[in-house]
């Protein structure tokens, strides 16, 4: 059965870098485009960024441009996302979570069990 | 950004009831929407994709209609176990784009 698990979660300060991980099984990875989605403290669900299953293209929310970056590793199933210059409103529980479609990009029908990022002094 | 306005942010409603939550777009989006269900606590669960097709798994009372900018999530027959918030995702453009959510509250 499909396993998305997250790790690399932590506590930063503000400016710092982290990097997360997510390591993908029971499916096959290199056809799938993922994604990462978070979610702040008690608030709704922000789709973070996407990239495709060949790694080649990337897209980003305007909250995060410039400052994370996506990237896989099919021979590992594994994605990551490298969070750079990190604010508060960073501070949240990121999700990975693969797309629908073999060889596209849509919406996504499994999700990692998630992993806190705190963004704090 | 394609902004998604979903409504109402909060029912409750009683087992048995039929509900409906709506979801509009600020422009066309074809049939480009998703509906995810979240229970606290947990990941979200996929329950429709491409506006009114049922993710395998889901039972038959959740169903999804709409095409271009107006969409709705109804569930015929509500089950204890639907307490949770909805979500509706649009995957028609980027940056993807979220509704605020549903929480809905079985009485």
């Amino acid at each position: 059965q499909v396993q998305l698990v997250e790790s690399g979660g932590d506590v930063v300060q503000p400016g710092r870098s982290l990097r997360l991980s997510c390591a993908a099984s029971g499916f096959s990875f290199s056809t799938h485009a993922m994604h990462w989605v978070r979610q702040a403290p008690g608030k709704g669900l922000e789709w973070v960024a996407v990239i495709s299953y060949k790694g080649n293209n990337e897209y980003f929310a305007d909250s995060v441009k410039g400052r994370f970056t996506i990237s896989r590793d099919n021979s590992k199933n594994t994605l990551y996302l490298q969070m750079n210059s990190l604010r508060a409103e960073d501070t949240a529980i990121y999700y990975c979570a693969k797309d629908r479609v073999n060889f596209g990009i849509g919406e996504f029908d499994c999700w990692g069990q998630g992993i806190l990022v705190t963004v704090a002094s | 950004a394609i902004q998604m306005t979903q409504s109402p942010s909060s029912l409750s409603a009683s087992v048995g009831d039929r509900v409906t939550i709506t979801c509009r777009a600020s422009q066309d989006i074809t049939s480009d929407l998703g509906w995810y269900q979240q229970k606290p606590g947990r990941a979200p669960k996929l329950l429709i994709y491409s506006a009114s097709n049922l993710q395998s798994g889901v039972p038959s009372r959740f169903s999804g209609s709409g095409s271009g900018t107006d969409f709705s999530l109804t569930i015929s027959g509500l089950q204890p176990e639907d307490s949770a918030t909805y979500y509706c995702l649009q995957d028609c453009n980027y940056p993807y784009t979220f509704g605020q959510g549903t929480k809905l509250e079985i009485k």
